[in-house]
């Protein structure tokens, strides 16, 4: 599976739109971009997966690219309980077990 | 929303007893996960089981560890004789099925000590 490299840490302000942005160069045909956040002492959460250009949730959108070598999360408007950890993992249906990296811990001030 | 649960929230133990870890997974999910999660360090994953056996395992999950569903619900994570270094925290996540669009969902953790 492809590597990621996403920051190690942001911080951010109330109501603003944060964007965390991971590089995979390696990614495969078959492979999706997947994101995860987690909160101290809990487990991950899924929050967005895509194959290229835009997906939305409720909760966040995800920007892909056409070469797909790269990926963004963007949280629009975020408040103090954003503050977690956003994994950025790479899945395909060869296997199913998540790979998790360091994640980018984002930090949301009043 | 239904969700995976864990049990208990914090177990702590002396070295060389043995744990079980409980979980209960989503009901309609067939794949069952162990991760776990040093304080501190990554998400590393432990073991996948379908169909009531062992799909993948990682270099961590050694003959110490075992995993079982006794019935139709539960899903477990035994550590026959515990050492220092297996303190963390333990998460058991579950997904309806195994391709990449399924979704896995994690349950809140054990937090284990190893003293």
């Amino acid at each position: 599976l492809a590597k990621t490299t996403q920051p190690i840490s942001m911080d951010s302000y109330e109501g603003q739109e944060v964007n965390i942005t991971c590089s995979h160069n390696n990614i495969a045909t078959n492979d999706y971009i997947t994101w995860y956040q987690q909160f101290p002492s809990q487990g991950p959460r899924f929050i967005i997966q895509g194959y290229k250009t835009k997906v939305t949730n409720e909760v966040a959108s995800l920007f892909i690219p056409a070469d797909r070598k790269s990926s963004t999360l963007s949280l629009p408007r975020v408040s103090l309980s954003d503050t977690a950890v956003y994994y950025c993992l790479v899945v395909n249906n060869a296997g199913n077990m998540l790979t998790f990296g360091g994640g980018t811990r984002l930090m949301v001030k009043p | 929303e239904p969700e995976v649960t864990q049990t208990p929230s914090h177990q702590v133990t002396q070295m060389g007893q043995e744990v079980i870890l409980r979980c209960v997974p989503i009901s309609n999910h067939l794949y069952f996960y162990w991760y776990r999660q040093i304080l501190g360090q990554k998400v590393e994953f432990l073991v996948s089981f379908y169909n009531n056996e062992i799909s993948e395992k990682s270099e961590i999950f050694d003959d110490q560890f075992s995993v079982e569903r006794p019935d139709g619900s539960n899903f477990t994570l035994k550590i026959r004789s515990t050492k220092l270094e297996d303190s963390a925290m333990y998460f058991c996540a579950s997904a309806a099925a195994s391709g990449y669009t399924d979704t896995q969902y994690f349950g809140p953790g054990t937090r284990l000590t190893v003293l």
